[in-house]
């Protein structure tokens, strides 16, 4: 099966500076990579996704790049804010080629994304 | 539009007994995932849910299962409860593709 890795499991920057999350995943039949921002106590918020097909997205402060050669997927925050302190957690999928539904996401194991006022 | 509602929030069982949660997609969403989060094996998917059929299945014991409804409402339940099984339980909706919006979750605390 599918395999996510995620590094740093700690970040810790200042504010206004910028933020890399590095995925890499196993699976080279996966062609969808979401990012998901956890806050304490909420559930996992989509905030950017990128498909096979796509190389970079980007999203105002945000933006992902993806690697399908090497397989592997960044994050990239730019301007960091305070309200840019969560848990951060990419995921790959093989997708719903089926036309309906979703696929299971595998998960990295997240990166405690600090930002120092 | 109203987000992915999860109930209830918070839930305490003992070892043995069983649970059922329960599931809320945005309207419109037909797809209905489950997850179980935990501090040492992070997200892991348990099932998904499409049209009242199960489509996909992580790697967890049969203790664990779920359904879906015709409004596309979904359960999941777990029997014989055990003191691994305390998680955050995480539902997710999709429409037809690959994105999926998390709801609250559910903590479940076995004692």
């Amino acid at each position: 099966g599918e395999n996510v890795e995620q590094h740093p499991s700690t970040l810790s920057v200042q504010e206004g500076d910028s933020a890399v999350i590095k995925c890499t995943y196993s699976d080279s039949a996966s062609n969808y990579f979401p990012w998901y921002k956890q806050e304490l106590g909420k559930g996992p918020q989509l905030i950017i996704d990128i498909r096979s097909n796509v190389g970079e997205k980007k999203d105002q402060r945000i933006a992902v790049t993806l690697n399908k050669t090497a397989k592997h997927f960044s994050l990239h925050i730019t301007e960091t804010q305070p309200e840019d302190s969560a848990v951060y957690f990419c995921a790959a999928s093989r997708g719903g080629g089926s036309g309906g539904g979703a696929d299971g996401l595998t998960f990295g194991k997240g990166t405690h994304l600090i930002i120092q006022p | 539009k109203a987000g992915v509602t999860q109930t209830p929030r918070y839930l305490i069982k003992t070892r043995g007994q069983q649970v059922t949660l329960s599931c809320s997609p945005i309207s419109g969403h037909r797809s209905v995932s489950w997850y179980q989060q935990t501090p040492g094996q992070g997200l892991q998917f348990l099932f998904e849910y499409f049209s009242e059929t199960q489509r996909n299945k992580g790697n967890f014991p049969g203790r664990f299962s779920g359904r879906q409804f015709s409004n596309s409402r979904s359960e999941m339940n777990v029997s014989t409860l055990e003191l691994g099984d305390s998680a955050l339980y995480l539902c997710a909706s999709s429409f037809s593709e690959d994105t999926q919006y998390f709801g609250p979750g559910t903590r479940l605390t076995v004692l």
